[in-house]
């Protein structure tokens, strides 16, 4: 049985930096790109970063671009999402999740995100 | 960058009753469209791939189908256990988008 056990999270103070982690079992996690989803307090969900199986291509949000870098671990079945210059938007449950193929190719990869993380709050005050 | 637009926002139903929900893309995104149901203090679960594919443990009265840019998700019968937020999700490309959600209660 795949699961994602997350851990991080807690309350920052605007521009601080923050990491999360997300220990995948169950699964060759070398096999799988994964990526990191959040969800706004009273908002929907928004795609955060995603990155290959090998983790040699990342992809960001616009929103995160430039402040976010996502990485992984294979050795220890690992995923990260590590957040520099935190800003009060940035407020949210962060979900770890798992996409069904090893690349990211437009037009040709899933995309889907197959299983989640049970999501880790993270809150930017001061 | 892919733009989804869903509607309705929100909607109360009463149990039985066939609802429909709607997902538009800004361009072309072929069969790349997916949707999830989200309840409160839970993840996500992905509910339908490529745009008509059931995932396992999900009851047959969900479907999804497409015209063109328009995708649709269908519950034959409203059942109480399917309240929550539906979002339709595009993964055409490398830079992937949901729709704002939809908001399902009962009536």
């Amino acid at each position: 049985e795949v699961q994602l056990l997350q851990s991080g999270g807690g309350l920052i103070q605007p521009g601080g930096s923050l990491r999360l982690s997300c220990a995948a079992s169950g699964l060759t996690f070398r096999s799988y790109a994964m990526a990191w989803v959040r969800q706004a307090p009273g908002k929907g969900l928004e795609w955060v970063s995603t990155i290959s199986g090998s983790g040699s291509d990342t992809y960001y949000a616009d929103s995160v671009q430039g402040r976010f870098t996502i990485s992984r671990d294979n050795s220890r079945s690992t995923l990260y999402l590590y957040m520099h210059n935190l800003r009060a938007e940035d407020t949210a449950i962060y979900y770890c999740a798992k996409l069904p193929d090893v690349v990211i190719v437009p037009a040709a990869s899933r995309g889907y995100f197959d299983y989640w993380g049970q999501g880790a709050l993270v809150t930017v005050s001061s | 960058d892919i733009q989804m637009t869903q509607s309705p926002s929100s909607l109360s139903a009463s149990v039985g009753d066939r609802v429909i929900i709607t997902c538009r893309a800004s361009q072309n995104i072929d069969y790349y469209l997916n949707w999830y149901h989200h309840k409160p203090g839970k993840a996500p679960q992905l509910l339908i791939s490529a745009v008509s594919t059931l995932e396992s443990g999900f009851p047959s009265r969900f479907s999804g189908s497409a015209s063109g840019t328009d995708f649709t998700l269908t519950i034959s019968s409203l059942q109480p256990e399917d309240v929550g937020t539906y979002y339709c999700q595009q993964s055409y490309g490398t830079s992937y988008s949901f729709g704002q959600g939809t908001k399902v209660e009962i009536k």
